[in-house]
């Protein structure tokens, strides 16, 4: 595709409630981080995949958030059992290979009610 | 652990002012360094990119530097129009690593 495409732009969940967040990456670009920006703040990195393989989750601030892009494309972000903490902006990222030039998707922004 | 900081976090100028925006990382063992715009409610434009084997690139009215030595880069924007308004980001990602660690941003409005 022309850019990272994210879906959905917008979710609110009530507590408790698990979600799902769905990232399309330029096509061919190997490297996929996902971010999480608080309002006005830079974006938080939380996880990073080189095609297939989750090569560093250290970000993800708890159990509840895991990430997954099992073809080495598409990946999908889900968080169980949300939080109110959990509402911000949800953006992903897509280089060409790693430490490449980064391009950002639109972001979804996940508000906990 | 890598932090980013810049200044200022808001900037308010006349159009057509020339602006520097600043950005410093406490590990200056910076690889590649990219600056972002974000306008409000979306999500981040990449301007300029800095790659490990340069010190600084340009686009337009926009150049940017990156001084290796201190860890500091800097963001020129020449003749300021309304349409720059939005807030500036700076990532670096140091040797060994490949994540993206962001600043806070500065916030720019250029009145018309």
């Amino acid at each position: 595709g022309a850019g990272v495409s994210q879906s959905p732009r917008y979710k609110v969940a009530k507590r408790g409630q698990d979600v799902a967040l769905r990232c399309d990456p330029i096509s061919g670009h190997v490297s996929l981080f996902w971010y999480q920006q608080a309002l006005g703040q830079g974006p938080e990195f939380l996880t990073y995949f080189q095609n297939e393989a989750q090569l560093d989750k250290s970000g993800l601030p708890s159990d509840r958030f895991f990430a997954e892009r099992p073809e080495g494309s598409v990946s999908t972000l889900k968080i169980q059992r949300t939080q109110q903490e959990d509402s911000a902006v949800y953006l992903c990222a897509s280089s060409l290979r790693d430490r490449r030039e980064a391009f950002f998707g639109q972001g979804t922004r996940l508000t906990v009610v | 652990k890598q932090e980013v900081t810049q200044i200022p976090a808001a900037l308010s100028v006349p159009e057509g002012e020339n602006l520097v925006l600043n950005c410093s990382f406490t590990d200056s063992a910076i690889y590649n360094l990219q600056w972002f715009r974000q306008d409000p409610g979306k999500g981040l434009t990449s301007l300029l990119l800095i790659q490990s084997s340069q010190r600084e690139q340009t686009s337009g009215r926009l150049n940017a530097s990156l001084d290796k030595s201190s860890g500091r880069s800097t963001l020129y924007i020449a003749a300021s129009q309304p349409g720059d308004s939005a807030t500036y980001l700076c990532a670096g990602c140091t040797s060994g690593t490949y994540k993206y660690i962001f600043g806070t941003g500065t916030r720019l409005k250029v009145l018309a």
